[in-house]
Order: C-alpha cells, then structure tokens, then sequence
C-alpha cells in the first residue's frame, strides 16, 4: 500500500513534553500538508511543505510549533512544551507535482495530560 | 478562497441516491469545486472535483449549475460505509493554492 503513511497514530503526552509526528508522502509524491482537526471541528491549515522549503506556514502558531520536510526521510511536526490545548488529530497529506489533490493519512491523535 | 454553505446534516436510505447540495455563489472563475468525506475521525478521502462540466468517477457523479454558484454530489447507491461528513471546498487549481479550507460540511447518515 503506498498510502500515505503517519505515525504514530496515538501519542501522549504530558504538559511541557516535545511531541513529534512523523508522515511519509505517498511514493513519487513531493507536497506535503499538515492540518490539525479539534473535537467536533473541521480540519484547519497548518503547513504547506515541498521538500528541504517550507512553502506557507501561514496557520502555523506562532510559538512551539515546527515543520519540516528533508530531503530524505518523513516529514516531521513537532510540538514542543505541550499544552492541553494542543490535543487534537493532526493529519498530513500529500500530492504529486502538477497534481493538486491531497490525499491524507490516517492522522495521529495527540492526547496531553 | 470562496466560501461554501452546506446543510449541516441528511438522512439517505441505503440503495438510494445521496444528493449533497453546496452552495458557492461568490465563486470565482478560476477555482474547482472540491469534494472530500471524512469518515468517523479517519483522514479525509477525496471525491471528485470540477470547473463547470458535470463530473463522474468510480464513487460519485459532481453536478455544477450553469452559473456555477452551486453544486451536487451524487451518490448513486448510497451504502452504510458512506455515512461520513462529506465537504465541499471551493479552491484554486495551482501551484501555491495550498491549502484545502475544511468547513464544517454536511454530515451524511445512511440508514439501513
């Protein structure tokens, strides 16, 4: 299957831990997109990532919150200093180049206590 | 990016055909009807897309109006594993339209 891949799918964490999320693109696939999703919310727009560039960080949060793509290897989202607040699905998807549909993992479910 | 506006819930018998209604009056001439479904917290599947030609794939037909400040998704046969929240997203279709603006879509319940 070469899906996209995200792991882990549960992590927890406690308040004032760093949470990494890791997400494979699909194969040949170059974009990736990081959206967190609330409780009974819709997803919203964190990142934008083509590979070694982020190219529009614009629903980043300002603090604690990073992304990045290298040029080998998944990217990643990390989170440090977790708070409550950060608990949420944070889904990755990715696409092909001059292909614009996104196609999504199955998310990773960040629970801080 | 143009906003939708989705009723947000529907009932569907199973077998019969799902009509999901969007609304996208302030829609531009250059952006794509987008239509995703998340099912029960998995990540967001894609449907279809299209400009202004009604659409059809393996999972549903897309029906723009002529002034394409609405659209239709079909599903022709609706099953139990389509109850999902289904989303319309109205985007550009290029290179730097980043992001998919998720509202708060219509949540489909196919009932046995």
């Amino acid at each position: 299957n070469a899906g996209v891949m995200q792991n882990p799918r549960h992590l927890v964490r406690r308040r004032g831990q760093e949470a990494r999320l890791r997400c494979s693109p699909m194969k040949g696939h170059s974009h990736v997109y990081w959206y967190r999703q609330l409780p009974e919310e819709g997803l919203k727009f964190m990142v934008y990532l083509q590979k070694e560039n982020i190219i529009d960080e614009s629903g980043m949060p300002k603090e604690r919150f990073s992304a990045e793509f290298p040029k080998e290897g998944p990217s990643i989202l990390r989170i440090q200093q977790v708070v409550r607040g950060d608990s949420a699905a944070y889904f990755c998807a990715s696409s092909g180049q001059g292909s614009y549909e996104q196609y999504f993992g199955p998310g990773t479910r960040l629970t801080v206590t | 990016d143009a906003k939708t506006t989705q009723p947000p819930s529907m009932d569907c018998a199973e077998g019969r055909a799902a009509n999901l209604p969007c609304n996208h009056s302030t829609i531009s001439g250059n952006e794509y009807v987008y239509w995703y479904r998340q099912i029960h917290s998995q990540g967001p599947q894609y449907i279809i897309h299209g400009l202004k030609n009604n659409e059809t794939n393996e999972m549903a037909s897309l029906i723009i109006t002529e002034d394409r400040k609405s659209s239709t998704l079909i599903l022709p046969h609706a099953t139990l594993r389509d109850t999902a929240v289904y989303y319309c997203i109205v985007r550009l279709y290029q290179t730097g339209a980043n992001n998919l603006f998720f509202g708060t879509g219509t949540r489909l319940t196919v009932i046995p």
